[in-house]
């Protein structure tokens, strides 16, 4: 199974903090996604890293990749009340056309 | 472009009733994928399609699930006899093509099926 696996399971912070989260995968991928999940609703794109792309921006967003010690990290910067969610890592093996889901991060911003 | 449209939100079912899932893809998508959430986990691959074709379905458990997307309409997940096991929330995502490098999928909103 290529099930990823994230830490820490929840997360707390204070708004305008930064937030960490990591990603753990077992076997060879195309490329790795970050999406958050609402409350109760749907999944939205994030962010998309290449398994030869290091790391990648977008807004406050930062991505790193480590194919070596097959991990991801996501990191949010000056957290807002609006970042509360959960947030998945999902891997992409070559060929595969499905994702693997990780268990998810809690996150909560605390005004 | 209203995105990738599942209907119903909500589906209450009772033991041994059929479940029917149903989900419009995007506009120009012809691929659909299925994934199952269980409280607090993270998502399962189901079943990938395309327009009449099933083109992966490791995902799905043997009996009582099967999904299609004829060559018009939506895709549909049925599932049959329901159990209380079957209550989850089930999420349809779409791709215009098999290439999805260059960007992440398109989730719908979910169907939340609850067997009472």
């Amino acid at each position: 199974s290529q099930q990823g696996e994230e830490d820490p399971q929840a997360l707390s912070i204070q708004e305008g903090e930064n937030a960490t989260m990591n990603c753990s995968y077992k076997t060879s991928i195309n490329n790795l996604q970050w999406y958050r999940q609402n409350s109760g609703r749907g999944l939205v794109h994030l962010i998309l890293i290449r398994s030869n792309e290091r790391e990648k921006h977008s807004g406050r967003l930062r991505v790193t990749l480590d194919t070596s010690k097959k991990s991801s990290s996501l990191l949010i910067t000056a957290s807002r009340a609006a970042d509360t969610a959960s947030y998945f890592c999902a891997t992409d093996a070559w060929g595969a056309q499905k994702l693997v889901f990780g268990q998810g991060t809690r996150l909560t911003i605390n005004p | 472009n209203a995105g990738v449209m599942q209907n119903p939100r909500h589906l209450v079912r009772r033991r041994g009733q059929e479940a029917r899932l149903r989900c419009s893809p995007m506009k120009g998508h012809s691929h659909v994928y299925w994934y199952r959430q269980l409280p607090e986990e993270g998502l399962k691959f189901m079943v990938y399609l395309q327009k009449e074709n099933i083109i992966d379905e490791s995902g799905m458990p043997k009996e009582r699930f099967s999904a299609e997307f004829p060559k018009e309409g939506p895709s549909i997940l049925r599932i049959q006899q329901v159990v209380r096991g079957d209550s989850a929330a089930y999420f349809c995502a779409s791709s215009p093509n098999r290439d999805i490098t260059n960007y992440g999928y398109t989730f719908g909103s979910g169907t939340r099926l609850t067997v009472v």
